[in-house]
């Protein structure tokens, strides 16, 4: 499968744990998006990366969310000290070129993530 | 900014029924404009995008959008929908510079009964 891979496809974690998501991109993609979403909200943006560089994190949370690409491996989407209101599915999507002007994203299955 | 409303949360239709999932934006920039649908415990799938050129677009699965950029809609339709078109669909839109990345309205979710 050439997607992108996103692991594990649901995780559970009680309140105060660490949480960590991880996506892989399509292969030949250097292009990282990470998005929420939460029932009845649609998909919120949190944060655009490339390898090694953030480019974006206007919808990222500014404290306890981090995220990074790095040169070798997946991009990991890390929440420190979950609370329930975590709870989400976390979509990864990746693209080969700048932005989704003519690469259109495409989308892994998500990580949903249930805070107890 | 950009922004996208999709004015209806939900949308029930008999199959073969025509349907319209309706979407406007707002933008103080040229845009490109997207509908993606998700089916259950997935994620999105591209159905069809708006770049430039011809403002009728056809995607996959028979549906077609129309860019209408007086109105700022971008509208998504199938003459005729089938079971297996339940799903939830959302528009999106990212500006034409760059770097930027694709802003989704909350959604649709379509219910195709027999």
């Amino acid at each position: 499968n050439a997607g992108v891979m996103q692991n594990p496809r649901h995780l559970v974690r009680r309140r105060g744990q660490e949480a960590r998501l991880r996506c892989s991109p399509m292969k030949g993609h250097s292009h990282v998006y990470w998005y929420r979403q939460l029932p009845e909200e649609g998909l919120k943006f949190m944060v655009y990366l490339q390898k090694e560089n953030i480019i974006d994190e206007s919808g990222m949370p500014k404290e306890r969310f981090s995220a990074e690409f790095p040169k070798e491996g997946p991009s990991i989407l890390r929440i420190q000290q979950v609370v329930r209101g975590d709870s989400a599915a976390y979509f990864c999507a990746s693209s080969s070129g700048q932005g989704s002007s003519n690469s259109p994203l495409h989308f892994g299955n998500g990580t949903r993530l249930t805070v107890t | 900014a950009q922004s996208v409303t999709q004015l209806d949360s939900q949308v029930p239709v008999f199959e073969e029924a025509p349907v319209e999932l309706r979407c406007n934006y707002s933008s103080s920039v040229s845009v490109y404009l997207f509908w993606y649908v998700q089916y259950p415990n997935q994620g999105l799938q591209l159905l069809l995008k708006y770049l430039s050129g011809s403002t009728l677009v056809k995607g996959i699965n028979g549906f077609e959008a129309e860019f209408n950029k007086s109105q700022t809609s971008f509208h998504l339709r199938k003459p005729s929908v089938h079971i297996s078109d339940t799903a939830e669909y959302f528009c999106a839109v990212s500006s034409n510079q760059a770097g930027t990345a694709l802003i989704f309205g909350k959604g649709t979710t379509l219910s195709v009964s027999s």
